[in-house]
């Protein structure tokens, strides 16, 4: 059975801080990696990787993936308040299923 | 653009009432999901349909729970009888077909069963 475990759980910081949160996978025929960000609603969509090596950026948030190993990385730096969220990381296999990580909930002090 | 649309936002039943959940797309997308998250077993997919197709129900708990998709712009999800331990958010995603797409999740329903 495909599985997705992250780490850690939780983790509270202070603002400014660096963070890296963590997803290893377990998915057959594994096609793509992805982030999302949710806050009290939806979760909303961050990055797919596809290939290892190669960073994804967004702002502070930058993602990358590392087949040899099964895992991904998302990093985000000069934390704010404002990315206090629980961030799912979600392994597709040879179909359009995502199957998604327990989520790391990540709590930004000012 | 109008994103998914789920209804009811929220939604209160007592155990063994039927409920049923409603979701529309967003325009042109072709792939459906339905998820339930709970604290304990995080996001879980319950199934999915392609053009309308049910493609994957594997997820789908029991023969309590059934799900349709009659045209491209609406979907249910129906739990019949409803438990306390159906008791979840309920979230609709979609996306373009082709596989390598991010998926679009609408804003859920929370259902509680008491």
């Amino acid at each position: 059975e495909d599985k997705v475990v992250q780490s850690p759980l939780s983790l509270v910081v202070h603002e400014g801080d660096t963070v890296t949160l963590n997803c290893s996978y377990e998915v057959t025929n594994f096609r793509s990696l992805l982030w999302y960000k949710q806050e009290k609603k939806a979760p909303t969509f961050l990055f797919m990787l596809t290939s290892s090596g190669i960073e994804k950026k967004s702002g502070r948030l930058s993602s990358i993936l590392d087949k040899k190993e099964l895992s991904s990385i998302l990093n985000i730096t000069a934390t704010q308040t404002g990315d206090s969220a629980i961030y799912l990381c979600a392994g597709q296999g040879g179909s359009e299923k995502l199957v998604f990580g327990k989520g790391t909930k990540l709590t930004v002090n000012p | 653009d109008a994103g998914v649309i789920q209804s009811p936002r929220h939604e209160v039943t007592e155990m063994g009432q039927e409920v049923t959940l409603r979701c529309k797309p967003i325009s042109g997308h072709n792939s459906l999901f339905w998820y339930r998250q709970t604290m304990m077993r995080g996001l879980e997919l319950l199934i999915y349909f392609n053009n309308n197709v049910p493609i994957d129900d594997s997820g789908m708990p029991e023969d309590r729970f059934s799900a349709k998709m009659p045209n491209a712009s609406f979907s249910t999800l129906k739990i019949q009888p409803s438990e306390p331990r159906d008791s979840a958010v309920y979230f609709c995603a979609s996306s373009l077909e082709g596989g390598l797409v991010e998926q679009y999740f609408g804003p859920g329903t929370r259902l509680t069963v008491t």
